[in-house]
C-alpha cells in the first residue's frame, strides 16, 4: 500500500509569516514529488515540483526534500490570506504503471 | 503551464440518465489521463487510469459498467456515468501527466466537474 501522509490540519498563520507544511510517504522508490493547491470548490492547481534532494525555491515558495527521511514540506514566505486554502502532496512512483498518490491535504487559513 | 480543459463543469441530471464528461489535454498529447472522484471536504480518490487505445485500468471498488471511460485519442478523455442516481453526485476531476524531462513527470488537473443527481 502506499501511502503518503499529512497533518489535516487546519494550520493558522498570521498574515506576513512563514506558513509550514509537512508531507512523508511511504514508498522509497517514489520519484517525483509535487505540492497542489485547491481552493474550496476547485480543481488542484501544481505549485512546485521537485525531484531531488535538497531545496528548491519559486518565489515566496520553497519545497524541500529528503529521500532518506522519506519526507517532503513546503514553506511559504510572507503568507497572505490568498494563500487561505488546502495543499496536498504527491508523489510519482513509476512501477507496472504511472500513478500519482495524493495526500489528504492540510488546511491553511493565513489570518489578516 | 499545460493545459487541461475539462467539461462540462457543473451538470444537474435526472436519476437513471447518463452523464458524459470530457477531458482535453490542449497543448500536450496525453497517453494517460487519470479520473478522480472528491466528495466534500475529502481528499482525491483515484477512480480509473484511462489509456489510449486500450482499456481503462479501474481501482478497488470503482465499478466499470457504471463509470465507462473511452479513450479516443492522444488529446482526449471521456468519462460516462450511467444510471445516475443520487450517490454518484460529486466531483470530478481528470487528470493528465506531462514528462517535461528525462525522469521527470508532472500531473495537470482540469477544472472540474461538479455532478448532481436529482
Amino acid at each position: 500500500q502506499k501511502e503518503v501522509e499529512q497533518n489535516s490540519g487546519p494550520l493558522s498563520v498570521p498574515e506576513g509569516a512563514i506558513a509550514s507544511l509537512n508531507c512523508t510517504y511511504s514508498d522509497r522508490g517514489s520519484q517525483s514529488f509535487f505540492w497542489y493547491r485547491q481552493y474550496s470548490g476547485k480543481s488542484p492547481e501544481l505549485i512546485m515540483s521537485i525531484y531531488s534532494n535538497g531545496d528548491k525555491e519559486d518565489g515566496r515558495f520553497t519545497a524541500q526534500l529528503n529521500k532518506a527521511s522519506q519526507y517532503v514540506s513546503l514553506l511559504i514566505r510572507d503568507s497572505q490570506p490568498s494563500d487561505s486554502a488546502t495543499y496536498l502532496c504527491a508523489v510519482n512512483l513509476w512501477d507496472n504503471f504511472n500513478k500519482f498518490y495524493f495526500g489528504s491535504g492540510t488546511k491553511l487559513n493565513v489570518k489578516p | 503551464g499545460a493545459v487541461v480543459s475539462q467539461h462540462p463543469s457543473w451538470v444537474i441530471c435526472k436519476s437513471g440518465t447518463s452523464v458524459k464528461i470530457e477531458c482535453r489535454s490542449l497543448d500536450f498529447q496525453a497517453t494517460t489521463m487519470f479520473w478522480y472522484r472528491q466528495f466534500p471536504k475529502q481528499s482525491l480518490m483515484l477512480m480509473a487510469t484511462s489509456n489510449e487505445g486500450s482499456k481503462a485500468t479501474y481501482e478497488q471498488g470503482v465499478e466499470k459498467d457504471k463509470f465507462l471511460i473511452n479513450h479516443a485519442s492522444l488529446t482526449l478523455s471521456t468519462l460516462t456515468v450511467t444510471s445516475a442516481h443520487p450517490e454518484d453526485s460529486s466531483f470530478y476531476i481528470c487528470s493528465a501527466p506531462r514528462w517535461p524531462g528525462v525522469g521527470r513527470t508532472e500531473a495537470f488537473f482540469g477544472q472540474g466537474t461538479r455532478l448532481t443527481v436529482v
